[in-house]
């Protein structure tokens, strides 16, 4: 009954080694977003996909990189972790405009 | 640009009481809002949207909030607040201007005193 997944859960990396987070979803959903949320603030958006074309906010860092290689899946890079990245990482699609944004159970990256 | 605020970090009510959580906005088109609800170590869950329509909606677990397009606030409310109440409180905007991004509020801790 899941909808939107994202593997693993908690994810440990060391400082400076690329990291890989996963978000499927099985609503067919256009839009898919990636949400940085750091202890009980906000969530942060990254970027997001609507279908194909990638859209990145203008303050996420270059070392944050996105593939969505078809409609179900997409990726969250980390090119070179720093302490600073450790944070909930949100997985969330949507359909267009007027309506809401369902989101994964998130993945909780350390970095050590 | 578009904004959330949530003015109270923290909100505090017994039992039974009634329950609000603030939230205003600004936007430079036409705002859909959103609230959800978040867990420890989870993810957020929709609780209801405003699109269009009647200002006052109704969503999951008997939350309801009312759309004030003068005041540009929607808020979130409850009659009567259950323990199991307590989490965290987002309000989120989508501004019709700009396309598909949620932007979310600071959050507030809601915490239900039995």
């Amino acid at each position: 009954d899941a909808m939107v997944i994202q593997n693993p859960r908690y994810q440990v990396t060391q400082f400076g080694k690329p990291v890989t987070l996963s978000c499927s979803q099985t609503l067919n959903h256009n839009v898919m977003y990636w949400y940085q949320q750091k202890s009980s603030q906000a969530p942060k958006l990254l970027f997001h996909y609507y279908d194909k074309d990638f859209n990145n906010e203008a303050d996420t860092p270059d070392n944050f990189q996105s593939r969505r290689p078809n409609t179900s899946f997409c990726f969250l890079d980390i090119r070179s972790p720093g302490l600073g990245d450790a944070a909930m990482y949100l997985c969330a699609t949507s359909r267009v405009l007027n309506t809401e944004a369902f989101f994964g159970q998130g993945t909780r990256l350390t970095v050590v | 640009a578009q904004s959330v605020a949530q003015p109270e970090d923290q909100v505090n009510v017994a039992e039974g009481n009634p329950l609000t959580v603030k939230c205003t906005y600004s936007v430079s088109g036409n705002p859909y809002l959103f609230w959800y609800v978040q867990y420890p170590n989870r993810g957020l869950q929709f609780l209801l949207k405003y699109i269009t329509g009647d200002n006052l909606v109704k969503g999951s677990y008997g939350f309801e909030a009312e759309f004030n397009k003068s005041q540009t606030s929607f808020h979130l409310k409850k009659p009567s607040a259950l323990v199991s109440d307590s989490a965290l409180y987002f309000c989120a905007v989508r501004d019709t201007n700009t396309g598909n991004q949620f932007y979310f509020g600071t959050g507030t801790s809601l915490t239900v005193i039995p």
